[in-house]
């Protein structure tokens, strides 16, 4: 089975552009979660889309959105960027949940964004 | 007061010995519990994950869970080199969500 993919791997952008990333979950799930990690605050909750509904969102900016399309394909957008916008953006793919217990999330190798 | 708490090290054991990687949660409502593997510049890799009290061991790796007291831990055995790298304990609360609430990680480093 493929992992899940992401990209672009790098990017450089100016601020006050924007970003596009892209996220293609491991075949058969439908549930993707997007994180932001940083050297500073570590790994951050973004937003999870589960069958092309958002269904979490964590304590970030309306700047970063996201959707998810009928192929549980997700991309998350971030606009207006600022400096402290770089980061690397992780993209997790999980298992349709269960009863009241987590399923398993994989991560990608993630998108490193640097904003200049 | 955070989360997820982990030591961040590093945490520094010699080849074959026994690393011992502890975390705590706040969170009384957390019900799945992840150990993650960040290599310099890749991305995280889960190597255990537990839901309920007690032990589960895979291969060199332990995990242990005890919901009383807040904490989870994960044990590696006969470290070796190339389990040099980040850990990173995540907790998920129950419903129907799959976010995870990541610590900031411990950097082992065994020693040859």
């Amino acid at each position: 089975k493929a992992g899940v993919t992401q990209t672009p791997r790098y990017l450089i952008k100016t601020r006050g552009q924007q970003v596009t990333l892209s996220c293609s979950p491991i075949s058969g799930h439908r549930s993707v979660s997007w994180y932001q990690q940083t050297p500073g605050q570590g790994l951050q909750f973004l937003f999870e889309y589960f069958s092309e509904t958002q269904r979490n969102k964590g304590n970030f900016p309306g700047r970063f959105s996201g959707r998810q399309f009928s192929n549980s394909r997700s991309e998350m957008n971030v606009s207006t960027l600022e400096l402290g916008d770089s980061a690397l953006y992780l993209c997790a793919s999980s298992e349709t949940r269960t009863g009241l217990l987590g399923t398993e999330a994989f991560f990608g190798q993630g998108t490193r964004l640097t904003v200049v | 007061q955070k989360e997820v708490e982990q030591n961040s090290g590093p945490l520094s054991v010699p080849e074959g010995a026994i690393a011992s990687l502890n975390c705590t949660y706040s969170d009384r409502g957390s019900q799945s519990f992840f150990w993650y593997r960040q290599y310099s510049g890749k991305s995280p890799e889960l190597i255990m994950f537990i839901y309920s009290n007690g032990d589960k061991e895979d291969g060199r790796f332990t995990a242990q869970l005890n919901k009383a007291s807040q904490y989870v831990s994960l044990l590696i055995r006969d470290s070796q080199p190339s389990d040099s790298a980040t850990y990173l304990c995540a907790v998920s609360r129950s419903g129907a969500t799959n976010k995870l609430i990541f610590g900031t990680g411990t950097l082992l480093a065994v020693q040859p």
